[in-house]
């Protein structure tokens, strides 16, 4: 059965401090990893990642994919109250020729100020 | 128009109403997406519509009836809910394969 798994699945932070959120996950026909961030309503795209080893970077965010160990990460450093959100890792997957994302509980983030 | 487009924001529908949530993008997007959300919860796929046609339906129980009439409209028809199906109703769009979802802001339904 497919998996994603978030971790930790809460995190309570000082501004300024540096988080990393971890995602991984065990799917067959695997395509494409993303990160999206969700606050009040729907969810925001972050990242998307399809190959090992490159970092993608935003701004203090930043993602890694590892395909061999099948996990990834999200960085977000210089911590601020606006960070505070559920941030979901989703892992695309081709179920015969229509692809569709599997998403992990999600880490819940609170930056206090 | 890089928006996706979902009417109406809020709706409170009793058991016996039948009732539609709609879905709008003009980003030339051809595949869409029904999740449900529970609160604290990540979103759980419902139905795909690739190229108009319903591609994936997760065993979604039959009160719940898609309908895409082109393709930048996705309707999710509702009819004799139950209190559980309360939740936050998210469509997306994606271009294809690999390019990420647009999220709509979802409609927070909620069942009496």
């Amino acid at each position: 059965e497919d998996k994603v798994v978030q971790s930790p699945l809460s995190l309570v932070v000082h501004e300024g401090d540096t988080v990393t959120l971890n995602c991984s996950y065990e799917v067959t026909n695997f395509r494409s990893l993303l990160w999206y961030k969700q606050e009040k309503k729907a969810p925001t795209f972050l990242f998307m990642l399809t190959s090992s080893g490159i970092e993608k970077k935003s701004g203090r965010l930043s993602s890694i994919l590892d395909k061999k160990e099948l996990f990834s990460i999200l960085n977000i450093t210089a911590t601020q109250t606006g960070d505070s959100a559920i941030y979901l890792c989703a892992v695309e997957r081709d179920t015969s020729g229509t692809y569709k994302y599997i998403f992990g509980t999600g880490t819940r983030l609170k930056v206090l100020a | 128009d890089t928006e996706v487009t979902q009417t109406p924001k809020h709706l409170v529908m009793g058991m016996t109403n039948k009732k539609s949530l709609k879905c709008e993008q003009h980003m030339g997007h051809r595949a869409m997406y029904w999740y449900k959300q529970k609160a604290k919860k990540p979103p759980e796929l419902m139905f795909v519509y690739s190229y108009e046609k319903l591609s994936i339906n997760e065993s979604v129980p039959s009160r719940f009836s898609p309908e895409c009439p082109n393709s930048s409209l996705l309707n999710l028809h509702l009819h004799a809910l139950q209190p559980e199906d309360s939740a936050l109703y998210l469509c997306a769009s994606s271009q294809a394969s690999g390019y990420g979802y647009t999220f709509g802001s979802g409609t927070r339904l909620t069942v009496v």
